[in-house]
């Protein structure tokens, strides 16, 4: 199985902060690789897919780069609705796997 | 805007089958651009993709699951099914149905776009 690794696992930060987090595959995975934000009693929610690709309906401060093994998730200016647990997920091969998470909190 | 609606026991006993519905509405389960999973959630929030399957039967699991899960595709009702045998304490979880699409730019690219708002099921006798 591909294993993500993620960090920070925990991000302390203000509104209006510029915020990114990491996410690490243990093999090459090209540009297969989705993020999530989960918010406290609720789903997943895509934000962006194929590293790069916004999901439509997402705020254009939410950006994503990366191929290969390293891609990361950028929040360009930190609002208060953002503060939630963001999640890779990589799906280049079967089984589909996913990080463990960054909780991103207030300051 | 496709909603997906997981219904099912919120408590199973252990050795017994955990079995799950996914009813799709706004949107049709026949639809062969889209594949239909199951993911769930541990309480430490670990993330568990178990399996998917499209709108002909065709299925894909995860092999540390595969053993115990069937999933099943009900096109005249418009939902699809999970079922996991042997349950212990380790499958209390939130259990999510998505739908997963696909597109299409140089390459394919697979992403979960919808989900379930997800059903607690508990492990316990």
């Amino acid at each position: 199985d591909i294993q993500l690794t993620q960090s920070p696992s925990f991000l302390s930060a203000s509104v209006g902060d510029r915020v990114t987090v990491s996410c690490r595959a243990s093999q090459g995975i090209g540009t297969s690789l989705a993020w999530y934000q989960q918010k406290p009693g609720a789903a997943p929610s895509l934000l962006i897919f194929a590293a790069s690709t916004l999901q439509t309906g997402v705020p254009s401060r939410f950006s994503g780069s990366g191929s290969g093994t390293e891609f990361s998730l950028t929040i360009s200016s930190l609002q208060p609705e953002d503060f939630a647990t963001y999640f890779c997920q990589q799906l280049y091969s079967y089984p589909i796997t996913f990080g463990l998470g960054t909780r991103l909190e207030i300051k | 805007q496709v909603r997906l609606q997981e219904s099912g026991p919120g408590l199973v006993k252990p050795s017994q089958t955990l079995s799950l519905t996914c009813t799709v509405s706004v949107g049709y389960i026949t639809d062969g651009s889209f594949y239909w999973s199951w993911i769930r959630q541990t309480a430490g929030q670990r993330l568990e993709w178990i399996g998917r399957i499209n709108s002909r039967g065709a299925t894909d699991y995860n092999p540390s699951l595969k053993s115990r899960v069937a999933i099943s595709v009900d096109t005249s009702r418009n939902q699809f099914s999970l079922r996991l045998r042997s349950v212990t304490a380790a499958d209390t979880a939130v259990y999510y149905c998505v739908r997963e699409g696909v597109t299409v730019m140089v390459d394919y690219y697979y992403y979960m776009g919808a989900w379930g708002k997800g059903t607690t099921v508990t492990v316990s006798s």
